[in-house]
């Protein structure tokens, strides 16, 4: 069974630094590309990041390029979205996804359960 | 950035009814849409890749259909456990991968 689980949020000044992690198992992590989607309070859902399988290649939103960093360490089975100057509108619950593809933007097939992150003073 | 445009924005039925959902693209995307299906507090779920093709363990009464700019979601007999916000999402022009804002399905 696959499962995903995603950690690292809370709240965080303007200007600042989280760490979200994403603990997979249940498949062979390093076949899948993975992606972040979140989902600010009452909103629809805006994808983030994507990171293929296959060769590491990396995708961002204009709204995060240059701020946010998605990795994957496969000897841990973990995906990572590193995120630096926080704003306001950062804040929303950000979801894992396992993609149903080794390369990049394949359907999410997978979701865990997500975490929220709120940027406030 | 293809932008995906849900109608209607809420869809108000009753159990039984069928239900049918759209989902139009701002430019040709091929076969490349999916739906999921979010219920409150919840995670998405995957219910249509490639336009027509049902997910694992999705139930038959859901299908998709549709290429290029227009496609459709429809629940051809609404159980009680359907009523839930939709999202289509395009992987076709990327990046960025687009949703769609989301149709409502709400107990009539």
């Amino acid at each position: 069974e696959v499962q995903l689980v995603e950690s690292g949020g809370g709240l965080v000044q303007p200007g600042g630094s989280l760490r979200l992690s994403c603990a997979a198992s249940g498949f062979t992590f390093s076949n899948y590309a993975m992606t972040w989607v979140r989902q600010a309070p009452g909103k629809g859902l805006e994808w983030v990041s994507d990171i293929s399988g296959s060769d590491d290649g990396t995708y961002y939103a204009d709204s995060v390029k240059g701020r946010f960093t998605i990795s994957r360490d496969t000897s841990k089975n973990t995906l990572y979205l590193q995120m630096n100057s926080l704003r306001a509108e950062d804040t929303a619950v950000y979801y894992c996804a396992k993609e149903s593809g080794e390369v990049a933007a394949y359907p999410s097939d997978n979701w865990g359960q997500g975490t929220l992150v709120t940027v406030s003073s | 950035e293809v932008v995906l445009t849900q109608s209607p924005a809420t869809l108000s039925l009753s159990p039984g009814e069928r239900a049918t959902l759209s989902c139009r693209a701002s430019e040709n995307v091929n076969k490349y849409l999916a739906w999921y299906q979010q219920k409150p507090g919840q995670a998405p779920r995957l219910l249509i890749y490639d336009a027509s093709n049902r997910a694992t363990g999705i139930p038959a009464r859901f299908s998709g259909s549709g290429s290029g700019t227009d496609f459709t979601l429809t629940i051809s007999s609404l159980e009680p456990e359907d009523f839930a916000v939709y999202y289509c999402q395009q992987r076709s022009n990327w990046p960025p991968i687009t949703f769609g804002q989301g149709t409502r399905l709400e107990i009539k």
